[in-house]
This record gives structure tokens, sequence and C-alpha cells, in this order.
């Protein structure tokens, strides 16, 4: 059973397109991240929601919205694609009180 | 604020020996935890070990085990017995539940090869 999922695993698109990826989590949590880890693989909190409530933001260009319809999912969308919007994207979930982070496979998103 | 530092970009173990990570924190929060993640080649974030701020013992699972010296504020992970597996890139990173809602600093990471 997949604890965390992600979808799509890779995402190949054209500068200035919108798109989605997808996260779900069936461990019960309450929180949930979408994490961005770049070229030379540092890692960066980018949001973090607690029962489908924005609790972290951190600067990150308007153009990516974050969107939790419930407990266990927690969805990215990014606006006009750039560049320097690839990287690889990491969800993550945690059950408050804990903290333990449990990530997704990770979406490489690619933009031509 | 938060920060994690990983000052050994690269490290080499010989198989089956025993292998140290290092990780300094430092943060005003007096309540943190502190994890230690292993992503391997294939890209997937893997949690190893945790050891909370008041914990007494040193955390341990299997191979892995975290030597923690809160005076020095470091959060070292040691490996028994490397096996070739465990050549991956390793993360070290804390969070502050009160200070800072959970949210977790990573560090820049560690990369692990272990020799046959």
């Amino acid at each position: 059973d997949t604890a965390v999922s992600q979808t799509p695993k890779y995402l190949v698109t054209q500068m200035g397109n919108d798109k989605s990826i997808k996260c779900e989590q069936n461990l019960g949590h309450d929180t949930m991240y979408w994490y961005k880890q770049d070229s030379k693989k540092f890692l960066k909190i980018m949001f973090s929601y607690n029962n489908k409530e924005l609790i972290i933001n951190e600067t990150v260009p308007n153009r990516f919205s974050p969107k939790s319809p419930d407990k266990a999912h927690l969805n990215l969308h990014i606006n006009s694609l750039e560049l320097g919007d690839s990287a690889v994207y990491f969800c993550a979930s945690s059950q408050a009180g804990t903290n333990t982070q449990y990530f997704g496979p990770g979406t490489r998103l690619t933009v031509l | 604020a938060q920060k994690i530092t990983q000052t050994q970009p690269g490290m080499f173990v010989q198989e089956k020996e025993a292998v140290t990570l290092d990780c300094t924190y430092d943060t005003s929060d007096p309540s943190y935890g502190l994890f230690w993640y292993k992503q391997p080649s294939s890209g997937e974030m893997i949690f190893l070990i945790y050891q909370g701020s008041y914990d007494q013992q040193n955390a341990t699972e299997g191979r892995y085990s975290l030597n923690f010296q809160k005076a020095r504020k470091s959060a070292n992970l040691v490996i028994s017995a490397s096996q070739l597996g465990d050549s991956a890139m390793y993360f070290c990173a804390m969070s502050s539940p009160r200070a800072n809602a959970g949210k977790s600093t990573f560090g820049d990471g560690t990369t692990l090869t272990v020799k046959p």
C-alpha cells in the first residue's frame, strides 16, 4: 500500500503553461507539505497545510497555489511555468505532535 | 531561525564498517525534533530515525543510531555494518512544532558511498 502518492511522476511542459501535481496520503495524517528540491539537491519547504488550512507559506511566487480539498489531499497548481521551476517536487505528510514526515516519491518537473 | 549544517558533502566507507555522518543544528526553541532521511539514487525520501530534544536516550533503529549531544547541538547519524545499499544521499532535518508550526529545515545533505 502506498502511503503518500504523487501524480504524475514526471512532467515535461513548455514555458508559460499551467500544470498541477496531485498528492494523496492514506496514513490518516492531518498535516501535509510541499517541498521543492533543486538540481543541487537542496530541499526547501514551500507550503504546509494542517486540517485543510494553510499554516506555512514560504517565499514562493504567487504562481504556485496549493489546494487541499480534504485532509488526505494536497494538490499543487503552478501557473505560467518558468524555466526556474524545473525541479523535483515532493509531497509529505505528518501527524501533529510527531513531525516525522513521510514523503511521496516526488514529481520531476521539467520546463522547456 | 533554525539552521542545520552538514559539513561533509561526500563520505566513503568500506562495506561492513561503521560510518558517522555529521549534523549540527541551531535553534532558540527549547522543544524540537531531529530527523535523518535517506535519498537513494532512485529519488525517494526515506525516513530513517527521529530524536526528540527531551529524549534522554539516543534513538536507535536497526543499524541506525543517532548520537545526540544536546550541549554541542549535534545529531550525528551512525550507520553500523555498512551495506552497498546504504549508498545514498543523507539529509539531517529539524522541526520545532511550537516555533514554526511543524516546519522542517533540512541540511544540504551528505552523499555516502559504500565501497565493496
